[in-house]
């Protein structure tokens, strides 16, 4: 069974750091596209950055481009988000999602990361 | 804001027959194909509708899609209480070189 665990969210500081992580079971994330979506209270889905290892691509969203990094460890089968200069904007439920057979075609269950002074 | 539009809110009473629209530009929906997904209170989304108007294994026959030009609809039939949640499309944009989704309709059921 397909399961993706996020984790690391919390409380932070503006201008702070955080690190997310998605672990990954029921299949290997080595072939296949993984991405970061999120969703601030109340809002739709904003899609942040996608991750092939096969193509050695990634892609980043304009407002997110130049301060996260998204990454993988084929090894321990997990995605990560390194997210640094945090802005009061990135307030959201952050989703970990992977592409198997279509877009998005799994979701992990999302983690909440606040950006407050 | 978000670079596909779809409306707020939408409603229906059970039974009924509901359709939810999403418009995009030649970047996104010129070439690129439309996907739904549906996220029930409290929940992670979860994929409905991919390629336009193709049903992942699981998804009812009720919910169907389809493109014409630059705008989508999603349309529900035989509308149910646990249809009640939000539904977002999404498309893949060439001028970002990213996805981009709709802003989300909250679908009531009466």
């Amino acid at each position: 069974e397909v399961q993706l665990v996020e984790s690391g969210g919390g409380l932070v500081q503006f201008g702070g750091s955080l690190r997310l992580s998605c672990a990954a079971s029921g299949f290997s994330i080595s072939p296949s596209w993984m991405h970061w979506v999120r969703q601030a209270p109340g809002k739709g889905l904003v899609w942040v950055s996608r991750s092939h290892n096969d193509v050695s691509t990634t892609n980043y969203a304009d407002s997110v481009r130049g301060r996260f990094t998204i990454s993988r460890d084929d090894a321990t089968n997990t995605l990560y988000l390194q997210m640094n200069s945090l802005r009061a904007e990135d307030t959201a439920v952050y989703y970990c999602a992977y592409t198997m057979s279509f877009p998005f075609d799994f979701w992990g269950q999302g983690i909440l990361v606040t950006v407050s002074s | 804001q978000s670079v596909l539009t779809q409306p707020p809110s939408a409603s229906g009473t059970p039974g009924q027959r509901v359709t939810i629209s999403c418009s995009g530009s030649t970047s996104n929906f010129g070439s690129s194909l439309v996907n739904w997904y549906q996220q029930l209170p409290g929940t992670a989304p979860k994929l409905l509708i991919y390629s336009n108007n193709q049903r992942p294994s699981g998804v009812p026959d009720r919910f169907s899609g389809s493109k014409s030009g630059p705008s989508a609809s999603l349309a529900i039939s035989g509308l149910q209480s646990e249809d009640e949640g939000e539904y977002h499309c999404a498309a893949w944009d060439d001028s970002v070189n990213g996805w981009v989704f709709g802003g989300g309709t909250k679908l009531t059921v009466l």
